[in-house]
């Protein structure tokens, strides 16, 4: 069974910082892999969406990139602001169905 | 319109109560879900349906009962639930059924989410 893996579980910095969020999956037979982005007591957010070929994509100050065979994604945000502050999810979809499985989230707060 | 819609927000209900969360989305898409999350866990898969029929049943408890009337409308009908039932049910939907490969067909889109409480 697919175990997906987010380090750090939670991460604090100064205003401007550029920083990274990981994840990790056990399986390397994935469709795709989803970074999501949640506030309190909300829904998800799509932030980017990385087809298993692909190797990153790219939305404004965020770049998520794929190492398929090493079970390996990095979500990086450049020039972070207290705004960024949520959890990231990251989640993989396995084989060909639907049934995506999430990672369990990173709580990122960015000090002004 | 992009968006997912659910009702209602917020959710109180006691445990012999009958009532039903309601999912809305006019972008066509095929597939639609729902996902129950507990206080910082990740959302977990309960049910999917593509072209309105039950794919996917994540051995959830008879008393979650989905349905999906048409193609733009997700209901999950709740009766004698659980206090451990309480969480933030989450409903989303993709432009294609489960197993298309094309990215833009299977990004999922969520709603906001209803805060449900059971008393």
């Amino acid at each position: 069974k697919q175990e997906v893996t987010q380090i750090p579980a939670a991460l604090s910095v100064p205003e401007g910082e550029n920083l990274v969020l990981n994840c990790s999956f056990t399986d390397s037979a994935i469709y795709n892999l989803q970074w999501f982005r949640q506030d309190p007591g909300k829904g998800l957010t799509s932030l980017l969406l990385i087809q298993s070929s692909q190797r990153e994509q790219t939305s404004g100050r965020l770049n998520a990139s794929l190492d398929k065979s090493s079970g390996r994604s990095t979500l990086y945000i450049a020039a972070s602001q207290p705004g960024d502050s949520a959890t990231y999810l990251c989640a993989v979809r396995p084989g060909g169905n639907n049934d995506m499985r999430f990672g369990a989230g990173t709580r990122l707060t960015v000090k002004p | 319109d992009t968006e997912v819609t659910q009702t209602p927000k917020h959710l109180v209900m006691g445990m012999t109560n009958k009532k039903s969360l309601k999912c809305e989305q006019h972008m066509g898409h095929r597939a639609m879900y729902w996902y129950k999350q507990k206080a910082k866990k990740p959302p977990e898969l309960m049910f999917v349906y593509s072209y309105e029929k039950l794919s996917i049943n994540e051995s959830v408890p008879s008393r979650f009962s989905p349905e999906c009337p048409n193609s733009s409308l997700l209901n999950l009908h709740l009766h004698a639930l659980q206090p451990e039932d309480s969480a933030l049910y989450l409903c989303a939907s993709s432009r294609g059924p489960p197993g298309q490969y094309l990215t833009k067909e299977n990004e999922q889109y969520f709603g906001p989410g209803t805060r449900l409480t059971v008393t």
